[in-house]
């Protein structure tokens, strides 16, 4: 049971550059989130869907986009990539309902913008 | 504005001895409070969780206590273990989001020294 899986788990972009990190899951959960995490300021959340079709911005949504085509699949797409978004990069994914939705995150991608 | 907040960065305790951390919340929307634990490289599992019609959930070592007048909560680990020695993060859920959509502290770094 690979639970949520993350790729790449390292990248280095030059500012400008465009990039999609991979988020998958096979626990058959309809909602997933990204997360960024930065020193001194814990696990912020970035864009969130409940299910196929459906997205929406979390608390730090600016120079990302996201799409949610499948259940299993939501990835993170930088149009064109700043110093400031230089972070890691954590995918969670959860039941939709009212208890017992603790989320279960990937590994993290750690990204790096030069 | 931080919504949630562990205002402690880090916490060094004697092994066998209480590990107390704590976390304030602002927002009395939040309904579902969670408990996650971090060691380096990793995502973040989740450790306890506590609805806000209770006041007290207790799964082995780990404790968390809600009091929801001071709007605030705490995890008690005890006995403290060397392999607890990482990073806390406190979590709530606000109660017109159901799923995993989670506003997350800054976490504390707990230290369990032998």
């Amino acid at each position: 049971n690979a639970g949520v899986t993350q790729t790449p788990k390292f990248q280095v972009l030059k500012t400008g550059q465009s990039m999609t990190l991979q988020c998958a899951q096979d626990m058959n959960h309809e909602y997933m989130s990204w997360y960024r995490q930065d020193p001194g300021m814990g696990l912020r959340l970035i864009h969130y869907s409940v299910g196929a079709g459906i997205t929406d911005q979390g608390e730090v949504p600016n120079g990302y986009n996201v799409s949610r085509s499948t259940t299993e699949d939501f990835p993170l797409r930088l149009l064109s990539a700043a110093p400031s978004q230089t972070s890691v990069y954590f995918c969670a994914s959860s039941y939709n309902r009212e208890w017992d939705t603790e989320a279960f995150f990937g590994q993290g991608t750690r990204l790096t913008v030069v | 504005d931080q919504q949630v907040k562990q205002n402690s960065p880090s916490l060094s305790v004697q092994e066998g001895r209480i590990s107390i951390l704590n976390c304030d919340y602002t927002n009395s929307m939040f309904d579902y409070f969670l408990w996650y634990k971090k060691y380096p490289a990793e995502g973040p599992t989740f450790l306890i969780s506590i609805s806000s019609i209770k006041d007290k959930n207790e799964d082995g070592r780990f404790t968390v206590f809600l009091n929801k007048s001071a709007k605030h909560l705490s995890l008690h680990i005890v006995p403290s273990q060397p392999g607890d020695s990482a990073v806390y993060f406190c979590a709530a859920r606000p109660f017109y989001n159901q799923g995993g959509k989670l506003i997350f502290g800054q976490g504390t770094e707990l230290s369990v020294k032998p």
